[in-house]
């Protein structure tokens, strides 16, 4: 089919680590991204990763690729309450062309 | 450097009215994207524009169109407005390196 698919909620303890998923769609998407959305506010470009690679890492957040599968996922270590957000995966198509998903609402409990 | 500005924030319009946004990207990006977020149908791609040209269109109708002007900023227009057309309206701005898109705070437009 034609979307991105994302689990809607993800709930976890202050201080875990959180893994948000993704599948895609279009396996000749050249980048993969992750956007972060608070209330009120614009999408935050965290992190993407070329089509090439397996792992990135940056900071916390670590992002997996499996293209066979077509799966992404975002890993958060050390969760913090400020990671409160919806977290968009997202696929480039065509020029400009961003392909997200619905969105993962991520819930950190204290 | 300064985010990519959007104005106004909030628009009230009624059906039927037409109406302007307006995106000022970040210096020196020349890319300009324009989406549409609402609770149903999530974030979906109007259209692109690079140099003053349009290089990709979403699947909206003829009511929905847009320009970007010498300096990069870019405006979208919706007429004929519906009650559908409720929706946050973001743009994001990319220099030549288009994969790295950096959005706005959106416009929140509300059509009653």
């Amino acid at each position: 089919g034609e979307d991105v698919e994302q689990s809607l909620f993800l709930s976890v303890r202050e201080g875990d680590s959180s893994v948000i998923n993704c599948t895609y769609t279009d396996s000749s998407s050249t980048y993969l991204y992750w956007y972060k959305q608070e209330p009120g506010a614009g999408l935050q470009l965290l992190t993407y990763i070329f089509s090439n690679m397996d792992m990135k890492q940056d900071q916390r957040l670590t992002v997996l690729l499996n293209k066979k599968d077509k799966h992404l996922s975002l890993r958060i270590a050390d969760t913090q309450t400020g990671d409160s957000a919806i977290y968009f995966c997202a696929e480039s198509r065509s020029q400009g062309n961003l392909i997200f998903g619905k969105g993962t609402k991520l819930s950190v409990k204290p | 450097k300064a985010g990519v500005t959007q104005t106004p924030r909030y628009l009230i319009k009624t059906r039927g009215q037409q109406v302007t946004l307006s995106c000022s990207p970040i210096s020196g990006h020349r890319s300009v994207s324009w989406y549409q977020q609402t609770p149903g149908q999530g974030l979906q791609f109007l259209f692109e524009y690079f140099s003053e040209t349009q290089r990709n269109k979403g699947n909206f109708p003829g009511r929905f169109s847009g320009r970007q002007f010498s300096n990069s900023r870019s405006e979208m227009n919706v007429s004929t407005l519906e009650l559908g057309d409720s929706a946050l309206y973001l743009c994001a701005s990319s220099d030549y390196r288009v994969y790295e898109q950096y959005f706005g705070p959106g416009t929140r437009l509300t059509v009653t």
